[in-house]
């Protein structure tokens, strides 16, 4: 069990590009969310998965984010036409579905800046 | 809406006891959690509760009351590594949806 792992740790790009990160969960948790998270604020929820079933989204996310997870075990989110007000944190938790469900364990994170 | 209330800033001295409350109005409630996030990492788990009373776990305890919509992390024998960011946060479906609070920043002084 190595955790929760996210790629790139860190990502500069400019505005109007599109991005795309990638969270690996840990293997036998079959439930991966996704937060954003400002400087001084706590996550805020983006959207959230069951094996590959997109199960909820926040309606706060814009038509310009989404989010995969294929067969189950990875997942990308991506953010097209980037915009400054992007610039945050994009952490990647999971949980598993049976048994210690409140517990989420949350990758590093990836810093994205949008210049 | 959903809305969680923490103070902004705690401050203490090592060895010391610390409370942090946490209030909550959400469209449901399926439990409280916290978490603490040391500047530069990623929000590591604490404690839960789902129903009310005390939950110990070691130094730190956590506290919930549902017919008051709050609860409490409780800090003790309070070390210098204990200075980080705490959230509480609230599942308010369930298997779903997390909703945080917006931390609190606790500065453990010598």
């Amino acid at each position: 069990d190595t955790g929760v792992s996210q790629n790139p740790r860190h990502k500069i790009t400019k505005r109007g590009q599109n991005v795309t990160f990638r969270c690996d969960p840990i293997s036998e948790h079959n439930r991966l969310y996704w937060y954003r998270q400002t400087l001084g604020q706590g996550p805020e929820f983006l959207t959230y998965f069951q094996n590959e079933a997109q199960l909820e989204k926040s309606r706060l996310l814009s038509d310009r984010f989404s989010a995969e997870r294929p067969k189950g075990s990875f997942s990308t989110l991506e953010i097209q036409r980037t915009e400054q007000g992007d610039s945050a944190m994009y952490l990647c938790a999971s949980t598993p579905t049976w048994g210690d469900t409140d517990t989420q364990y949350f990758g590093p994170g990836t810093r994205l800046t949008v210049l | 809406g959903q809305s969680l209330e923490q103070p902004s800033e705690v401050t203490a001295v090592e060895g010391a006891i610390v409370q942090i409350n946490c209030t909550y109005q959400t469209s449901g409630f399926y439990g409280l959690s916290w978490y603490q996030q040391h500047d530069g990492g990623a929000p590591t788990f604490l404690s839960y509760n789902g129903l009310d009373g005390l939950e110990e776990t070691g130094r730190f305890s956590s506290f919930l009351s549902r017919s008051d919509s709050y609860g409490y992390l409780l800090l003790q024998e309070l070390q210098m590594k204990d200075s980080a960011s705490y959230f509480c946060a609230v599942r308010v479906r369930y298997g779903q949806n997390f909703v945080f609070g917006p931390g609190t920043r606790l500065s453990v002084l010598p």
